[in-house]
């Protein structure tokens, strides 16, 4: 399976600093359609998981464009250019290129 | 609106089964690959399994396969996951999504134990 690591899995903040987590995965997100099945997750306390950016960069309709996503190959990176409240919550990447799709450890963003 | 809404969860002993339903609206079903994913509580996300539009295509994580089964029903816009010999390990909040996770379900809740 491939696996995804994410850092950090702690993340305080100070409300209107920007925050970055890292996503690495252990194979190549790059598939033979040549596209990169790599997506990012928000989970907010006690709420189900909602998709922010598909495709390493692409932002889900209704995301604040705070939020944006880079990367390649098995390097990749969700950016908060300015951290608000209701940001508070645990954030994953996935990979869904290779079956089983698999998720990073989280990192749960809290404000400082 | 699109809506997913999962039903079926419940406490069941070792070694039962239950079966997950996920009653999808507000877009074209049978046009989606659907997928189940859990998380055990207190714990990350695992994607469990998922089916192509016309339910020829199925993917079932290595851990639940021969135990665990999707399926879908175009003409009713539902989501199945058959769970048969359940084990502790499978207690978690099951989810159903559209796709690459898209759009979630509110989950429904499965514990197994004696």
């Amino acid at each position: 399976d491939v696996v995804v690591t994410q850092s950090p899995l702690s993340l305080p903040v100070i409300l209107g600093q920007p925050a970055s987590i890292s996503c690495r995965s252990s194979q190549s997100l790059v598939s033979s359609d040549e596209n990169t099945w790599l997506n990012w997750f928000q989970q907010r306390p006690g709420r189900s998981p909602r998709r922010l950016i598909y495709k390493v960069s692409n932002r889900d309709s209704g995301v604040p464009d705070r939020f944006s996503g880079s990367g390649s190959g098995t390097d990749y990176t969700l950016k908060i250019s300015r951290v608000e409240a209701e940001d508070v919550g645990v954030y994953y990447c996935m990979q869904g290129t290779h079956w089983p799709k698999t998720f990073g450890q989280g990192t749960k963003l809290e404000i400082k | 609106e699109v809506q997913l809404a999962e039903s079926g969860g419940g406490l069941v002993q070792p070694g039962g089964s239950l079966r997950l339903s996920c009653a999808a609206s507000g877009f074209t079903f049978s046009r989606s690959w659907m997928s189940w994913v859990r998380q055990a509580p207190g714990k990350g996300l695992e994607w469990v399994a998922n089916i192509n539009q016309d339910g020829s295509e199925k993917n079932h994580l290595d851990s639940v396969k021969g135990r665990f089964s999707i399926s879908r029903d175009n003409a009713k816009n539902s989501l199945f996951l058959q769970m048969n010999s359940l084990r502790a390990e499978d207690t978690a909040v099951y989810y159903c999504a559209i796709g690459e996770g898209a759009v979630w379900g509110q989950g429904t809740l499965v514990t197994v134990s004696s």
